[in-house]
């Protein structure tokens, strides 16, 4: 069974730094694209980051390039998003969420962990 | 960047009726890479269609997608209690991937 389970969220000072984990398991982690997607409190779904099954290919959304840094450990099955000079803007659920090998939709989704930067 | 617009925002509606909710891309999308989700509160989205019109593993039959360009259509044919939620459309045709704004489905 597919699972992606976040972790790492919480309450940061704007200006601040905070690393967000997912942990990946049932499936070849190496194998698969994997990206970042958030969810403001009420709102909608919005992209963040992705990276290619190697780490060798990365894209970031706009606003978050320069200041968010996506990485993965293929050993430990493990999806990272490093994320610096934080904004209250940033507060939301960040999910993590897998590239389908059938195509550019994304198959499934971990549960999200939330994101608070406020003073 | 490919905008995409849902309407209705919100469709009032009671079990058993059909639902109809529309994404508008502000370009083409490419070979149909369109994608539905739906999202219940509480709950990460869960895939429902992708390709514009096929119906992810253990998606019930219920669900139809279709549409082409810039239309694309999400039909739930007859609802079921469990199917009240918001329903977000995607693109994945090229960076960035873009979401619509969600249509929320409700009980009338």
């Amino acid at each position: 069974e597919v699972q992606l389970v976040e972790s790492g969220g919480g309450l940061v000072q704007p200006g601040g730094s905070l690393r967000l984990s997912c942990a990946a398991s049932g499936f070849i982690f190496s194998s698969y694209w994997m990206h970042w997607v958030r969810q403001a409190p009420g709102k909608g779904l919005v992209w963040v980051s992705r990276i290619s099954g190697d780490g060798s290919t990365i894209l970031y959304a706009d606003s978050v390039k320069g200041r968010f840094t996506i990485s993965r450990d293929n050993a430990k099955d493990t999806l990272y998003l490093q994320m610096d000079s934080l904004r209250a803007e940033d507060t939301a659920l960040y999910y993590c969420a897998r590239r389908s090998g059938a195509g550019g939709f994304f198959d499934y989704w971990g549960q999200g962990t939330l994101v608070t930067v406020s003073s | 960047e490919i905008v995409l617009t849902q309407s209705p925002g919100t469709l009032s509606l009671s079990p058993g009726e059909r639902a109809t909710l529309s994404c508008r891309a502000s370009q083409s999308v490419s070979s149909s890479y369109l994608a539905w989700y739906q999202q219940k509160p509480g709950q990460a989205p869960r895939l429902l269609i992708y390709d514009a019109s096929s119906r992810a593993t253990g998606i019930p039959d219920r669900f139809s997608g279709s549409g082409s360009g810039t239309d694309f259509t999400l039909t739930i044919s007859r609802l079921e209690p469990e199917d009240f939620a918001v329903y977000y459309c995607q693109h994945y045709a090229s960076s960035p991937w873009t979401f619509g704004q969600g249509t929320k489905v409700e009980i009338k």
